[in-house]
């Protein structure tokens, strides 16, 4: 049992390169997320979907675009990567609204832009 | 902007004592849950308490909730060493269901 996987787990990009995180879920959850984790700032919500093929912003949504194709898979992308968007994202799945749900969440990315 | 703010930001204790973590919020709130993360993982959820409850427990952890004073309470009883971690709550901003936001955490760190 997965749960919730994340890949890559580390990555190191350059300013202006792009990539793609994907997380993936084995739990048939409805509700997806992707989150950033920064020193001192907890957790910031960039993206959510509430079903397949759909998408919805977060609190921090800038420079970052999703896609959500199959209610499996979550996919987070950079088009042009910069310094500060180096953080740990984290990526988490809901079978309902996840205020009233407990959330799980993958192992997490840590990405370094230089 | 934080909907959740725990206080203290760090606590350090020996093994075998109570660890009282305390987490206030903003807006009116459906529920309130309380996750736990070791060194470099991920987020795991401990517990979850509804509005409309005071006090819940599971095993060596107690909650509490004043919705009155927009606060909460984690307790751990008896801590030990693998309770070392971060520890956040996180709420539905302004009622909202869909998001789940958290605050900036309690570091605790239980010494053998």
């Amino acid at each position: 049992n997965a749960g919730v996987t994340q890949t890559p787990k580390f990555r190191v990009l350059k300013t202006g390169q792009s990539m793609t995180l994907l997380c993936a879920q084995d739990m048939n959850h409805e509700y997806m997320y992707w989150y950033r984790q920064d020193p001192g700032m907890g957790l910031r919500l960039i993206h959510y979907s509430v079903g397949e093929g759909t998408t919805a912003k977060g609190e921090v949504p800038d420079g970052y675009n999703v896609s959500r194709l199959k209610k499996q898979n979550f996919l987070l992308g950079l088009e042009s990567a910069a310094p500060s968007q180096t953080s740990v994202y984290f990526c988490a799945s809901s079978s309902w609204q996840v205020t009233n749900t407990e959330a799980f969440f993958g192992q997490g990315t840590r990405l370094t832009v230089v | 902007s934080q909907q959740g703010e725990e206080d203290p930001q760090a606590l350090s204790i020996q093994e075998g004592e109570n660890a009282t973590m305390n987490c206030s919020y903003k807006t009116s709130i459906n529920n309130l849950q309380w996750y736990r993360q070791n060194s470099g993982r991920g987020l795991v959820h401990l517990i979850l308490i509804r509005s409309n409850e005071r006090e819940k427990h599971s095993g060596r952890l107690r909650v509490t909730l004043d919705t009155s004073k927009k606060s909460s309470s984690l307790l751990i009883t008896a801590s030990r060493a693998a309770d070392t971690a971060s520890y956040f709550c996180a709420t539905g901003g302004g009622g909202a269901t869909n998001k789940l936001i958290f605050g900036t955490g309690t570091l605790l760190a239980v010494q053998p």
